[in-house]
């Protein structure tokens, strides 16, 4: 089965830096790649996704890449805020006629100094 | 409209008690599934249901731990005897079949077996 592993476990960076965060799965099948944030307390929500005919995708102030051959993605955030703080998550699945489960990364806990 | 929600927010259950926890996906939404997250820990799979069957079972982790939706809706995940190590926050999310690929998350279960 798929495995994703997450790197690092914490980030701490200054405001107005760039963050960046590491996943490699395992399934070569993989087809689906999101990042969920959670703050505190709260629930997890996509911030963004990337499907493995892409190699790359923005959103304002958050990319994300993929390598398919290397097996392995990223988050970048840029401009940093302390709004970011918090703890993301990258997942990977194969959707293919029906929807399947999400498999985690153990998550980076961002922390972004003012 | 209205998102996941779940019930109770916390449950607090002696050893050996069983306990269900309740799931309201997005109207609509055919795909749930439940999750488990434990204290610093990523997201773990459980059970995942399309419609009213559960073609991937796999995440169980014991035979303690059952489900169950009605209607093509409502859930409802069972676990018997309950013991200390399933302690966790359970999480259950919904998708829309064939209209992209995003999990939306619920608020989450707090179970605290003592």
């Amino acid at each position: 089965g798929e495995n994703v592993e997450q790197h690092p476990s914490t980030l701490s960076v200054q405001e107005g830096d760039s963050a960046v965060i590491k996943c490699t799965y395992s399934d070569s099948a993989s087809n689906y790649f999101p990042w969920y944030k959670q703050e505190l307390g709260k629930r997890p929500q996509l911030i963004i996704d990337i499907r493995s005919n892409v190699g790359e995708k923005k959103d304002q102030r958050i990319a994300v890449t993929l390598n398919k051959t290397a097996k392995h993605f990223s988050l970048h955030i840029t401009e940093t805020q302390p709004e970011d703080s918090a703890v993301y998550f990258c997942a990977a699945t194969f959707y293919g006629g029906s929807q399947g489960n999400l498999i985690f990364g153990k998550g980076t806990k961002l922390s972004v100094k003012p | 409209g209205a998102g996941v929600s779940q019930s109770p927010s916390n449950k607090v259950t002696e050893k050996g008690k069983d306990v269900e926890l309740r799931c309201d996906p997005i109207s609509g939404h055919t795909a749930l599934y439940w999750y488990r997250q434990s204290l610093g820990q990523g997201l773990e799979f459980l059970i995942y249901f399309q419609g009213n069957s559960a073609p991937d079972k796999s995440g169980l982790p014991s035979d303690r731990f059952s489900a169950e939706r009605t209607g093509g809706s409502v859930s409802t995940l069972t676990i018997q005897r309950t013991q200390q190590e399933d302690s966790a926050v359970y999480l259950c999310a919904s998708s829309l079949v064939g209209d992209g690929y995003e999990q939306y998350f619920g608020p989450g279960t707090r179970l605290t077996v003592t």
